[in-house]
């Protein structure tokens, strides 16, 4: 696609229910980033995927969240039993490789309300 | 580890004046560093970046210079304009294990007023 897709763009949730968030990056990008924008916390980072493995998964705030990629392209961020603590903006990047000087191309992010 | 700081916004001026946004960085090993700008309504994008020292990224009227003696890579404009209103971030890159993630500030908000 022209950029990268994340859906849905809003998500109201009850307390303890599991979600999931999608990411579409650019076609052919290979590296992928999800990560979490809370008010006055900046961006906070979860996971990044290489392909379809994720090296470094040490920024998954609990084992309540976690992340899977298929066929090198599209992204789920799964979190279960959700929190109020879970709201926030959920953002995903995509980059064409894992370079070091290499743009990173943001989606325009989830929005994720715990009530 | 690798950490970015920068200055606690909002940051509120007048059309036309003068723009400096602080930010300082540590890094294990040499990091690339990145501003990126969120307008209101949008993803966040690339402003400018810097891939080695005293290397200075221009794009729009701003401008940073890589200082690595002072680990800083402040962000300037001469004139600002309503229009860049936006939310502000400094980031660095750095390989680590062979791929690089970026790291973030916290973020400055910029309010400029006609």
């Amino acid at each position: 696609g022209a950029g990268v897709s994340q859906s849905p763009s809003n998500k109201v949730t009850e307390k303890g229910k599991d979600v999931e968030l999608r990411c579409d990056p650019i076609s052919g990008h290979t590296a992928l980033y999800w990560y979490r924008q809370s008010l006055g916390q900046g961006l906070e980072f979860l996971i990044y995927f290489q392909g379809n493995s994720a090296p470094d998964k040490s920024g998954l705030p609990s084992d309540r969240f976690s992340a899977e990629r298929t066929g090198g392209s599209v992204s789920t961020l799964t979190i279960q039993r959700t929190q109020q603590e879970d709201s926030a903006v959920y953002l995903c990047a995509s980059t064409r490789n894992w370079g070091l000087n290499t743009e990173a191309f943001f989606g325009q992010g989830t929005r994720l309300t715990v009530v | 580890g690798n950490s970015v700081t920068q200055m606690e916004g909002p940051v509120t001026l007048s059309e036309e004046a003068f723009l400096t946004i602080n930010c300082t960085y540590t890094a294990t090993g040499y990091p690339s560093l990145f501003w990126y700008v969120q307008y209101p309504g949008e993803g966040l994008q690339l402003l400018l970046k810097a891939t080695k020292a005293d290397d200075k990224g221009s794009n729009k009227g701003f401008e940073a210079t890589y200082r690595k003696e002072t680990t800083s890579f402040h962000l300037e404009k001469g004139s600002v304009q309503v229009s860049d209103s936006a939310v502000y971030f400094c980031a660095l890159s750095v390989l680590n294990s062979g791929y690089s993630t970026l790291t973030f500030g916290k973020g400055t908000m910029l309010l400029v007023s006609p």
